[in-house]
């Protein structure tokens, strides 16, 4: 079956502007979690959505957010970006149970100038 | 707080065996992933523990002790596409569900 997919893959934005993030989840997943990638904070948590509900939310400001849709593809809004907002993005889903491993899209790669 | 410790870099042969360590102190603990990222690609499963002991897969074993808040990744037989960082994830109760903590990565070179 497929698996997850990220858009756009490569995105370049300002200090300032908004961007919004993508992720369809594989067929059947009802959990998407979004992760930030930096090399010097490696991966960290930023929220996880299920049937349509944030679960839970990690330590970010309120700058991002998020939301699910009723076929659980997802999206991820950062506004008034910052550099330090450059960063790997990647979504991940899973059946969401504890216990179940998370697979992983391959990313968005977003660079703020 | 949540802290995952593992070391930055480890270097091994090829064919050769590699124990990459884990210490985590999290406000409460569910189980303990393992994941694999090569270079530029998504993390990708390797193992989970929710028990003490050992889990065998394959080349790759991975071990938990809860008690002494630790695990290790270990790898045998060792092959050049194992270069690789290996990410340590522990996920804890928060409401209902659970949050995942990671760990920075290990990077894995592996030399001929």
């Amino acid at each position: 079956k497929a698996g997850v997919t990220q858009t756009p893959r490569y995105l370049i934005k300002t200090r300032g502007q908004q961007v919004t993030l993508s992720c369809s989840p594989i067929s059947g997943h009802r959990s998407v979690s979004w992760y930030q990638q930096t090399p010097g904070q490696g991966l960290q948590f930023l929220f996880e959505y299920f049937s349509e509900t944030q679960r839970n939310k990690g330590n970010f400001p309120g700058r991002f957010s998020g939301r699910q849709f009723s076929n659980s593809r997802s999206e991820m809004n950062v506004s008034t970006l910052e550099l330090g907002d450059s960063a790997l993005y990647l979504c991940a889903s899973s059946l969401g149970q504890e216990n179940n491993e998370q697979f992983f899209g391959p990313g968005t790669r977003l660079t703020v100038l | 707080g949540q802290n995952i410790d593992q070391p930055t870099e480890m270097t091994a042969t090829e064919g050769a065996i590699v124990q990459i360590n884990c210490t985590y102190q999290t406000s409460g603990f569910n189980g303990l992933f393992w994941y694999q990222q090569h270079a530029g690609e998504a993390p990708t499963f390797l193992s989970y523990n929710v028990l003490d002991g050992l889990e065998e897969k394959g080349r790759f074993s991975s071990f938990l002790s809860r008690s002494k808040g630790y695990s290790y990744l270990l790898l045998k037989e060792l092959q050049m596409k194992d270069s690789a960082s290996y990410l340590c994830a522990v996920t804890s109760p928060s409401g209902g569900s659970y949050i995942p903590t990671f760990g920075r990565g290990t990077s894995l070179i592996v030399h001929p």
